[in-house]
């Protein structure tokens, strides 16, 4: 059962326009959301993180929401870049109770952002 | 950050093999992660390692098949044992920031078993 869901497994955007990646989950445990990116070749790249006691957090062109009630949460790209063109993985992750946050992954979402 | 290698960053071995990844961090950290990440799939976390006592694995992962070792605080090796076709994924090292619940990962061994 799948516990961090990313339904659309591709998303193409315009240059300039705001690319929207969504991400569902169905665990009420967790408490703290993370976005991350990675290219063809690389490891996941860390990129940003709401906690369960917001439901918003800008940096730069990154914006993410969180609608607890929904357990819906999403990435917010504003303007798009080509250079943003990349897999993107929502991952979740509460006390696992050894004090460590194990993370939980979504299958990832393509961006595609035409020049 | 934590910066992190893996060794070797891509294999391609034959059934029944087994081969040893292994994970190096730029710094001492408390917790190692081990994730796969098969082809279509999430990334799945195999184990977390920790410094001086045995890995605790996930539900479906088994010690006999993916052997860790974490001699110290900087460096964790795993072994994919007894390899089929459908190990074939790329594995990825990770550890916690010190700070905060961001994870950093290494580069990623490709592995595609015959």
């Amino acid at each position: 059962d799948q516990q961090v869901k990313q339904n659309s497994p591709s998303l193409s955007v315009q240059e300039g326009r705001i690319s929207i990646l969504n991400c569902d989950y169905t665990n009420s445990m967790f408490d703290y959301f993370l976005w991350y990116k990675k290219y063809p070749a690389e490891g996941p790249t860390f990129l940003i993180s709401i906690s369960s006691i917001k439901d918003k957090n800008e940096d730069g062109r990154f914006t993410v929401f969180l609608n607890k009630s929904a357990k819906h949460l999403s990435l917010h790209i504003v303007p798009s870049q080509p250079g943003d063109s990349a897999v993107y993985f929502c991952a979740a992750s509460g006390d696992s109770g050894a004090g460590s946050y194990q993370l939980t992954f979504g299958k990832g979402t393509k961006l595609s952002v035409i020049p | 950050s934590a910066v992190i290698s893996q060794k070797p960053s891509r294999d391609i071995c034959q059934r029944g093999t087994s081969l040893t990844i292994q994970c190096q961090v730029d710094s001492q950290v408390t917790m190692m992660f081990w994730y796969r990440q098969q082809p279509g799939q999430s990334l799945t976390l195999i184990a977390t390692a920790n410094q001086g006592s045995e890995a605790t694995y996930e539900s479906g992962f088994v010690i006999d098949k993916f052997p860790i070792s974490r001699p110290n605080l900087t460096f964790s090796t795993l072994t994919v044992s007894n390899m089929s076709p459908e190990d074939s994924s790329i594995y990825l090292c990770s550890v916690e920031a010190n700070i905060g619940n961001e994870q950093f990962f290494g580069p990623g061994t490709r592995l595609t078993v015959l």
